[in-house]
């Protein structure tokens, strides 16, 4: 069965300085690895994506996540952080699809972002 | 180019009663899944329709059941409600050959059983 575990649930920076929210997957094979982005009331928005290849992966926002198979990881960074990045923030993981169907999304928790200006 | 659209965006139902939830995907868009997020969760896959079918399907009661039309259109319906089912429908699409297509959300329907 697959699973996200996003340890923190509620993490508070100061604006301009830089960020690191975790996420950690559990899949049986090779992953798809996505980050979405939610704000109140809202619905999902991709910042990115890790299907294959390069490890690193750059998103909109300035947002990059890194791909570690080792650790079965996929954290997400940003160098600085702006007032308008404050949202909850949404690991998940996939696989992919068979017999006709595409793939299905795990999502974990989710982490809320706080920015103090 | 209109995103994933759903409608309506607020509903309130009383227990007992059914509902139906509505969905248009993406423009070239081929696949739609739906999900469930209560609140403070993350969403929870219901099921996924392809080519009018549902193609697979999470851990939820026969109570949710859905449909998927020609024009690539879907409908969530949720039967005899209960207070837990308040929660923020979401519906994705993708495009199924794509491979590595992501799944583009729409905002939502948020249900309250009251």
């Amino acid at each position: 069965a697959q699973s996200v575990t996003q340890p923190d649930i509620h993490i508070t920076v100061s604006e301009g300085a830089s960020l690191e929210l975790r996420c950690n997957y559990s899949y049986g094979a090779t992953p798809y690895l996505f980050w979405y982005v939610q704000s109140p009331g809202q619905g999902l928005q991709l910042l990115l994506k890790y299907f294959s290849g390069d490890t690193l992966v750059q998103g909109i926002k300035g947002f990059e996540a890194e791909f570690k198979r080792s650790q079965s990881s996929f954290n997400l960074r940003k160098p600085s952080v702006h007032w308008s990045d404050a949202a909850e923030y949404f690991c998940a993981v996939g696989g992919r699809g068979s017999g006709g169907s595409n793939y299905k999304l795990t999502f974990g928790k989710g982490t809320l972002l706080t920015v103090n200006p | 180019d209109a995103g994933v659209t759903q409608s309506p965006t607020h509903l309130i139902k009383t227990r007992g009663q059914q509902v139906t939830l509505r969905c248009s995907p993406k423009s070239g868009h081929d696949t739609v899944s739906w999900y469930q997020q209560a609140l403070g969760q993350g969403p929870q896959f219901i099921f996924q329709y392809y080519e009018e079918e549902e193609r697979q399907r999470g851990n939820f009661p026969d109570r949710f059941s859905g449909h998927q039309f020609p024009n690539y259109s879907s409908e969530l319906n949720v039967n005899a409600l209960l207070l837990g089912d308040s929660a923020l429908y979401l519906c994705a699409s993708s495009l199924i050959t794509g491979g590595s297509s992501p799944l583009h959300f729409g905002n939502g329907t948020r249900l309250t059983v009251t």
